[in-house]
């Protein structure tokens, strides 16, 4: 089945240390993202991916770290994470090739106390 | 600048009410557009998607959606609505440049009364 698999699904932790979320897709697609979905501002992207070694930055990209050392592989990384980080984050990959759409993970959500 | 307006915060109706939902978009491109579905705990589910052609789409679990350009409108529809439509649905607006991402709305959150 074509999925992209996020864990953990919940995750509590604690000011300033470091957690990773990881991502994963089994439809080889070159493009993928991380959203944060907070109540009242919708999805929020935070980094992206077009291929393998090549990421940039989304809208909301402080506080976090990505990389992308495989195509199936996109992990988010929280070096210190901080409570305003407290969030449903999310994960989608899609094709470049016209015409796409994203698929999205699960969800992942995150409480930072 | 590019943008995606859901009017609409929250909208109830009746199960076997019709349905509508509004979405704006303010695009310099040709846009490209999607309408998504997040049931709770879920994560977001394609509805539908314009790229061109017939203007009005249809979607799965009986959704369709009319793209309006003289209005930058792409609202979504459904003759009679069940009970498991209850959910958050987001409109987006994209080109197809693969390099100029993917604007989501706010999203609508739709309640429905038994």
């Amino acid at each position: 089945e074509a999925q992209v698999t996020q864990n953990p699904r919940y995750l509590i932790t604690v000011t300033g240390k470091k957690l990773t979320v990881t991502c994963s897709q089994n439809m080889n697609h070159e493009y993928m993202s991380w959203y944060r979905q907070d109540p009242g501002l919708g999805l929020r992207q935070i980094y992206y991916s077009m291929n393998v070694e090549v990421t940039d930055k989304g809208d909301v990209p402080e506080g976090y770290k990505v990389s992308r050392k495989e195509k199936r592989n996109f992990p988010l990384i929280l070096e210190s994470p901080s409570p305003n980080q407290t969030s449903l984050y999310f994960c989608a990959s899609s094709s470049v090739n016209f015409p796409y759409g994203y698929t999205f993970g699960s969800g992942t959500r995150l409480t930072v106390v | 600048a590019q943008s995606v307006t859901q009017p609409d915060i929250h909208i109830t109706v009746s199960e076997g009410a019709s349905l509508e939902l509004r979405c704006n978009y303010s695009y310099g491109a040709t846009p490209y557009l999607f309408w998504y579905v997040q049931s709770p705990g879920q994560g977001l589910q394609l509805l539908l998607k314009y790229f061109s052609g017939d203007t009005l789409v249809q979607g799965i679990k009986g959704f369709e959606a009319e793209f309006k350009r003289s209005q930058s409108s792409f609202n979504l529809r459904k003759p009679s609505v069940h009970w498991s439509d209850a959910a958050e649905y987001f409109c987006a607006v994209g080109a197809k440049n693969r390099d100029d991402k993917i604007i989501f709305g706010k999203g609508t959150r739709l309640h429905i009364l038994p």
